[in-house]
């Protein structure tokens, strides 16, 4: 059964530090991967995916992801996070080209 | 380009009540789906249209949840009756197909408490 797994509920960073958000996920063929954030009062905004190609993908605001097969492993991460970073982040993987499911989400915290 | 709309931002109602989440997504999208997220849990799919036929409401939970499509545009999420652990927010998406995968772009999402 394909799932996602988000194991920190809450991370709290101080501004400019670098940041590792993790995702690792069960799914049986080659994954299409997704890191979504969502600030308050805002819809999911799409930071960036992983179809094929590259293991090291970038997105916006800064922000890029691993993939490693081996790990079944998709972590988002950022060298130096900044005050408008702090949203709740949702790692996601496509299903059969339409159905996504999604971790649980962490909610970051920056402190000044 | 407008992003995807969702009404009412927030809902409070009562057991055994109504109620109607609205979506209209973005204008050309032929995508359109339902997600769900209970307090602190991950993200659920509900179902997907594509134009006005559902292509998977294997999501639904239940038969108290009627999600329509007519005409293909703006897209309604009805809950009658509605019950407590129906509490959460429901995120609507659209897309069209990019290289074989469906990006999406959400909804800021209907927030339904039911008291």
């Amino acid at each position: 059964a394909q799932s996602v797994t988000q194991p920190d509920i809450h991370i709290t960073v101080s501004e400019g530090a670098s940041l590792e958000l993790r995702c690792n996920y069960s799914y049986g063929a080659t994954p299409y991967l997704f890191w979504y954030v969502q600030s308050p009062g805002q819809g999911l905004q799409l930071l960036l995916k992983y179809f094929s190609g590259d293991t090291l993908v970038q997105g916006i605001k800064g922000f890029e992801a691993e993939f490693k097969r081996s790990q079944s492993s998709f972590n988002l991460r950022k060298p130096s996070v900044h005050w408008s970073d702090a949203a709740e982040y949702f790692c996601a993987v496509l299903y059969n080209f339409n159905k996504f499911y999604f971790g649980s989400g962490t909610k970051l915290n920056v402190k000044p | 380009e407008a992003g995807v709309t969702q009404f009412p931002s927030h809902s409070v109602i009562e057991k055994g009540q109504t109620v109607t989440l609205r979506c209209d997504p973005i204008s050309g999208h032929d995508n359109l789906y339902w997600y769900r997220r209970v307090m602190g849990k991950e993200i659920k799919f509900l179902l997907h249209f594509v134009k006005e036929s559902k292509q998977d409401e294997s999501g639904m939970p239940n038969n108290r949840f009627l999600a329509e499509r007519t005409g293909g545009t703006y897209s309604t999420l009805k809950v009658q009756p509605a019950e407590l652990e129906d509490s959460g927010v429901y995120f609507c998406a659209s897309s069209q197909e990019v290289a074989g995968a469906n990006v999406l772009t959400f909804g800021a999402g209907s927030r339904l408490t039911v008291l």
